[in-house]
């Protein structure tokens, strides 16, 4: 079965630190990777989306692809509290019609 | 409009009714994909269409929910005889091409089953 893992958190870190979301899944001819922000009671909205190995950055937020290690993460930097919400990892699996495979979900909570 | 839209926001049945859930893509979107989130979980895939057609329902828990898409742009959900636990968010996401290209969800629909 194709799962996609998550810690469910929360994670807490201070404003203006790093915030790191880790996440791995299991079909190894996975080509697509998502992040997606939820606030809770409203959608998931779409932060980065990753297609190769290595690092794409767009303003604060950095994805990082790992397919060897079947393993993305994503990086927050100078987090600020409004960051504060459930960060969902989605995977797009070969072979699939498009449809996305979700992990639980990282809580994440950013101090003032 | 701008977005996905859904209607509607909210939807409180007594088990056993039908209740019918409506989704607008982005215009020209060609894909449509339909998932359940329960509480504290991710969503969870239904259906997906390509333009009219549906390609993958392999998501639908049971024979009593069913989806269509007649002219290739809205979309209704439809579950009959409710239960309990088809308690949920329902939401509906499209994007522009079949396979990678990013889904972009609309507000939802809150379903509760009395």
């Amino acid at each position: 079965q194709k799962e996609v893992e998550q810690n469910s958190g929360p994670l807490s870190v201070p404003e203006g630190a790093i915030a790191s979301l880790n996440c791995t899944y299991s079909d190894r001819g996975s080509q697509s990777f998502f992040w997606y922000r939820q606030y809770s009671g409203k959608s998931p909205e779409l932060i980065m989306f990753i297609y190769s190995n290595g690092d794409k950055e767009d303003g604060r937020f950095t994805a990082q692809l790992n397919k060897a290690s079947q393993y993305v993460s994503l990086l927050i930097r100078d987090s600020q509290p409004s960051d504060s919400a459930t960060y969902l990892c989605a995977v797009n699996a070969k072979g699939s019609q498009g449809n996305l495979i979700f992990g639980k979900g990282t809580k994440l909570s950013v101090k003032p | 409009g701008a977005g996905v839209s859904q209607s509607p926001r909210y939807k409180v049945a007594k088990r056993g009714q039908d209740v019918a859930l409506r989704c607008d893509p982005i215009s020209g979107h060609v894909s449509l994909f339909w998932y359940q989130q329960a509480l504290g979980q991710g969503p969870e895939f239904l259906t997906y269409f390509q333009n009219e057609a549906q390609l993958d329902k392999s998501g639908l828990p049971s024979d009593r929910f069913f989806a269509e898409r007649p002219e290739g742009s809205v979309s209704t959900l439809k579950i009959q005889r409710t239960q309990q636990e088809d308690s949920a968010v329902y939401l509906c996401a499209s994007s522009s091409r079949q396979v990678q290209q990013p889904q972009h969800f609309g507000d939802g629909t809150r379903l509760s089953i009395l």
